[in-house]
């Protein structure tokens, strides 16, 4: 079956701008999870969505994140006045929530702000 | 104070030898889950391997086993009979608590390059 998705693939944005990175999970999947990784780094988690339940917000860096998942799909993470800091890989996971329930990673968009 | 660990940066390794990356956690949570992924220069996350806090064998996958050390806290992964594809960075994370859908707290990486 098909994998996690995300678009677009690359982003490059102007200091200052809005931009909205997708991420359509692998279907019945009910936990959705954001990460960032900056150039040569780890993962930094951002937020995750668990079906029906406030998502958890608690990795967000700033107000200037935010993310909605509509109809317990697709999620759209949107950052506002895009800063250079902000240049990272975004990767977007999904799982099933079972004991193992190992996350399946997007192939990620590469955000670079100019 | 950091979750988990991961102090080799870069390790270098010979065609067909073993070789350990170094993993150790901290976590107050009697009940987690440590895994370990492979991320190639093509930049996907691979899942390769999961120990569960309370099992009681190390995890093995094919050529990819987990050397659970819990007094000591540590998950080190050993792959045997390195391949030029095992060429990566490779990641250790936890999750902690006993559901399985919340987020990972991943190491640094460590960076293997296989030698021919």
């Amino acid at each position: 079956g098909a994998g996690v998705s995300q678009s677009p693939s690359n982003k490059v944005t102007e200091k200052g701008k809005d931009v909205e990175l997708r991420c359509d999970p692998i279907s019945g999947h009910t936990a959705l999870y954001w990460y960032r990784q900056s150039l040569g780094q780890g993962l930094e988690f951002l937020i995750y969505f668990q079906g029906n339940s406030a998502p958890d917000k608690s990795g967000l860096p700033s107000d200037r994140f935010s993310a909605e998942r509509t109809g317990g799909s697709v999620s759209t993470l949107t950052i506002q006045r895009t800063q250079q800091e902000d240049s990272a890989v975004y990767l977007c996971a999904s799982n099933h929530g079972g004991r193992v329930a190992e996350q399946y990673f997007g192939p990620g968009t590469r955000l670079t702000v100019t | 104070a950091q979750k988990i660990t991961q102090t080799q940066p870069g390790m270098f390794v010979q065609e067909k030898e073993a070789v350990t990356l170094d993993c150790t956690y901290d976590t107050s949570d009697p009940s987690y889950g440590l895994f370990w992924y492979k991320q190639p220069s093509s930049g996907e996350m691979i899942f390769l391997i999961y120990q569960g806090s309370y099992d009681q064998q190390n995890a093995t996958e094919g050529r990819y086993s987990l050397n659970f050390q819990k007094a000591r806290k540590s998950a080190n992964l050993v792959i045997s009979a390195s391949q030029l594809g095992d060429s990566a960075m490779y990641f250790c994370a936890m999750r902690e608590g006993w559901r399985g859908n919340t987020p990972l707290v991943f190491g640094k990486g460590t960076r293997l390059s296989v030698i021919a």
